[in-house]
């Protein structure tokens, strides 16, 4: 069974500096997608970044990046420029084979202040 | 296209009643899931489809039953309400050709008493 492990349960940043969240899993899949999910106090979750194990280069996304280091199995997000509007709970998720079940951890609630 | 929406927002339970929670997709999307989450906890999946006619169990499937009648339909049922199945449920979907981005509906808040 795949497991995904989050060990910053809360994190602060001030407002236009960078922030980095660290994400570790576990798994024996060779072929998997892994996920950075955001969920704003309205609850909806809104899908970050995506990284396909297969490819090196890491993703990225506006101000959002990933450092994705897969023998030490470890995928971690970086938000540059933080912003008040990223103040919110972040997910790391775990998605392997052709199941499309996804596995989360726990959640690393930032806040950014202004 | 409203993507993925859920019925309820919010619902108020005793124990021991049922209820159906609605989920609904205008993607065509073959898979969807339902995750429930709980404080401190993240997302757990409870049960998913691959397709019309075909559900299976995911981590937390005790308590709850689903069917898939149709691609766009994807209900939860609790049969008997208990206190620890007070949480907030996501509905997801995706379709094989997203490279596995689940979209998510905006949740049902369920409390049961």
């Amino acid at each position: 069974a795949q497991t995904v492990t989050q060990s910053q349960p809360e994190m602060s940043v001030q407002e236009a500096e960078t922030v980095t969240l660290s994400c570790t899993y576990d798994t024996s899949e060779s072929n998997y997608y892994l996920f950075w999910y955001k969920q704003p106090p309205s609850r909806q979750m809104i899908l970050v970044i995506r990284q396909e194990a297969y490819k090196q280069q890491n993703a990225t996304e506006n101000r959002f990046s990933v450092n994705f280091q897969k023998a030490a199995k470890s995928f971690s997000l970086k938000i540059s420029d933080s912003q008040l509007g990223d103040t919110a709970m972040y997910f790391c998720a775990f998605s392997g084979g052709s199941n499309y079940k996804l596995t989360f951890g726990k959640g690393t609630l930032l806040t950014v202040n202004p | 296209n409203a993507g993925v929406t859920q019925t309820p927002k919010f619902q108020v339970l005793k124990t021991g009643q049922s209820m159906t929670l609605q989920c609904a997709q205008d993607m065509n999307h073959e898979y969807m899931s339902w995750y429930r989450q709980d404080p401190g906890m993240g997302l757990r999946l409870i049960h998913y489809s691959v397709g019309a006619g075909i559900t299976d169990q995911g981590e937390v499937p005790n308590g709850y039953n689903v069917s898939r009648s149709t691609t766009e339909d994807f209900p939860l049922r609790l049969l008997s309400a208990a206190p620890s199945q007070t949480s907030v449920y996501f509905c997801a979907s995706t379709t094989t050709s997203n490279q596995e981005t689940q979209y998510f509906g905006p949740g049902t808040r369920l409390l049961v008493l």
